[in-house]
């Protein structure tokens, strides 16, 4: 089955800084790749996705880049701001699947004021 | 608006003991999952369904039971209890494939 690695586990950045979390998966049939943000004591929320057939999308300071061919997506958060502070989920949707989701372990983001 | 809505948000229950755990969403979804999360490692599917009367077994489904009678309501059980299933629980739908899937706020389940 499907499976989802997410690098790095804790990623600490500067105010205005960049920050940039990594994700492989097994499965090259997947082609729904979503990511979540979730806050202390609060259910994931979706910030952006990605479909196969797009290599890249952006909305305001998030992006996401897709490579089909190497099967790693990377989110992209630009001018970070200390309400960026949480933990951040990759996830895939396998092929054959009505919209189950495999996430990666999450990444711990902490934006330094 | 629409929303997913889990309770209790947190139990404390003995070894041993059946539990289970409410999810009632109002976006008319069909597609509903359970997940639970512990430290080290995210998101781990439970059991999902697809539609009234659908059931399947997701990654950790061992020791879980899910049943769906109505398109609302996905109540997962505990049918013994274990202190392996302290974690927290959450409920999440989506209307399927390629689309946003909605989490609900968690239940902190704490078996002793």
């Amino acid at each position: 089955g499907e499976n989802v690695e997410q690098h790095p586990s804790t990623l600490s950045v500067q105010e205005g800084d960049s920050a940039v979390i990594k994700c492989t998966y097994s499965d090259s049939a997947s082609n729904y790749f979503p990511w979540y943000k979730q806050e202390l004591g609060k259910g994931p929320q979706l910030i952006i996705d990605i479909r196969s057939n797009v290599g890249e999308k952006k909305d305001q300071r998030i992006a996401v880049t897709l490579n089909k061919t190497a099967k790693h997506f990377s989110l992209h958060i630009t001018e970070t701001q200390p309400e960026d502070s949480a933990v951040y989920f990759c996830a895939a949707s396998p092929w054959g699947s009505q919209g189950n989701l495999i996430f990666g372990k999450g990444t711990k983001l902490s934006v330094k004021p | 608006d629409a929303e997913i809505t889990q309770s209790p948000r947190h139990k404390i229950t003995e070894t041993g003991r059946q539990v289970t755990l409410a999810c009632h969403q109002t976006w008319n979804h069909n597609n509903m999952f359970w997940y639970r999360q512990d430290l080290g490692h995210g998101l781990r599917l439970i059991h999902y369904s697809y539609g009234v009367q659908d059931t399947n077994k997701g990654e950790v489904s061992d020791g879980y039971s899910v049943s769906r009678s109505n398109t609302e309501d996905l109540p997962l059980t505990l049918e013994s209890a274990a202190s392996s299933q302290t974690s927290v629980y959450f409920c999440a739908s989506s209307g399927g494939r390629g689309t946003e899937a909605f989490f609900g706020q968690g239940t902190r389940l704490t078996v002793v």
